[in-house]
């Protein structure tokens, strides 16, 4: 099974930084995907981050205000910018499993960041 | 756009009691169903995942989902829950060519000791 690390684990910002998210995987992928569990609710996925290519954003998200990076094949970074009280949430990172050289559907999950903005 | 939805937001309930989590989804085509877990303070793991094949398919700690796709419904049971059970549960779905997964809004499961 995939390993997935993230950092920070945790962090408290001020109104209108930035932070930035690192997700490194253990093994290649070529999809990687962000999601936001906001206090109580459940995983939006925020964003499809592709090798090579610009991240592909979900409704409601922006290029802007969560600008994604995906140097290679095993990370991926997410930024959160202008950060107000209402991005405080866990952002988590994931990648699909793969077995056999093929895509198995499954999701793999970091531990999450959680983020609170003051 | 596909949708899943949980029809309960929380269950209290006893050892040894019985647990059945439903779960229902929005999608015309073949797709694939999770069920996945979060113990408190812990990451999400999977629980069982449905795929093709059988539609009653097990799952790690004694847990099972059945796929009725009549019923575009994917519920979770386990006979017997032991306090460790307590968590929060996820049913998700993605098309079978993709990965993006659609969560459904979560139950949280609180078992009594």
């Amino acid at each position: 099974s995939a390993v997935i690390s993230q950092k920070p684990s945790r962090d408290i910002c001020q109104r209108g930084t930035s932070l930035t998210i690192q997700c490194q995987v253990d093994s290649q992928v070529t999809m990687m995907f962000w999601y936001r569990q906001q206090p109580g609710q459940s995983l939006t996925l925020i964003a499809t981050a592709n090798q090579g290519s610009e991240a592909t954003y979900e409704s409601g998200f922006v290029i802007d205000k969560f600008p994604i990076s995906r140097p290679n094949l095993t990370f991926s970074t997410l930024t959160v910018s202008n950060m107000s009280p209402e991005d405080s949430s866990i952002y988590l990172c994931s990648a699909p499993r793969a077995s056999g050289g093929g895509n198995t559907g499954e999701l793999f999950f970091g531990e999450g960041s959680r983020l609170t903005v003051l | 756009a596909q949708s899943v939805s949980q029809h309960n937001h929380h269950v209290i309930l006893s050892e040894a009691a019985s647990l059945e989590l439903g779960c229902n989804y929005s999608y015309g085509g073949t797709v694939n169903l999770f069920w996945y877990v979060q113990y408190p303070g812990q990451h999400l793991q999977l629980l069982l995942k449905y795929f093709s094949g059988d539609p009653l398919v097990k799952g790690i700690k004694g847990f099972e989902a059945e796929f009725i796709k009549s019923k575009f419904s994917f519920n979770l049971r386990k006979p017997s829950v032991q306090w460790s059970d307590t968590a929060e549960y996820f049913c998700a779905v993605n098309k079978a060519a993709g990965n993006k997964l659609t969560f459904g809004g979560g139950t949280r499961v609180l078992v009594k000791p």
